[in-house]
């Protein structure tokens, strides 16, 4: 099955400094990969999304890269703010899976230092 | 207005006990899912069910029995409950095809604490 791996499992930013997170899969037949953040006592919300037909995607500021040689795929947040503290997960679903199953990482702790 | 929702948000109680977690979606989704999450944040599926009907059943104790009355409601269903069920309980749904089939939607979380 499906293995992610992410990576630093925290991360400590001044605010306006910008924040990369990478996680790494391990079915190359995976084809599409969401970010989730959670924040503290709520459940993991989307925030960006990429399939394997697209090398980056960006939403404001945040950014998703995906390299299906290495099998990696990195998030990234520019001009961080106290808000964007938080776990945030990478996923990656197999293609050859037909039941909409997601892997998940294990989650980076990102916290915003003002 | 919440796309969604679990009730409750808390439960509290002691082991041996059954209980009862709720979860509704009104995003029109034909997929719904459990995912537990542990101490150290680790999101695991437990179950999945696409229109009614048992689709990803994971290694999960018999103690723990879903049932989806319809596709808008996954609830699950907790039998002699164990120190080790403390966790948070999130259900999540999506669409079973299409363009927007890959994307999850996740509820609030049920904290489940056994004493």
């Amino acid at each position: 099955g499906e293995n992610v791996e992410q990576h630093p499992s925290t991360l400590s930013v001044q605010e306006g400094d910008s924040a990369v997170i990478k996680c790494t899969y391990s079915d190359s037949a995976s084809n599409y990969f969401p970010w989730y953040k959670q924040e503290l006592g709520k459940g993991p919300q989307l925030i960006i999304d990429i399939r394997s037909n697209v090398g980056e995607k960006k939403d404001q500021r945040i950014a998703v890269t995906l390299n299906k040689t290495a099998k990696h795929f990195s998030l990234h947040i520019t001009e961080t703010q106290p808000e964007d503290s938080a776990v945030y997960f990478c996923a990656a679903k197999p293609s050859l899976c037909g039941n909409n199953r997601l892997a998940f990482g294990k989650g980076n702790q990102v916290v915003v230092i003002p | 207005d919440t796309a969604v929702s679990q009730t409750p948000k808390y439960l509290v109680t002691q082991m041996g006990n059954d209980k009862s977690i709720k979860c509704e979606q009104n995003l029109g989704h034909d997929t719904m899912y459990w995912y537990k999450q542990d101490s150290k944040k680790f999101l695991k599926i437990m179950f999945s069910y696409n229109n009614k009907e048992l689709i990803i059943n994971e290694t999960v104790p018999n103690r723990f029995s879903p049932k989806s009355p319809d596709k808008a409601h996954l609830n699950l269903h907790i039998n002699s409950l164990e120190l080790g069920d403390s966790a948070v309980y999130f259900c999540a749904s999506s669409q079973a095809h299409g363009a927007g089939g890959n994307e999850q939607y996740f509820g609030p979380g049920t904290r489940l604490t056994v004493t």
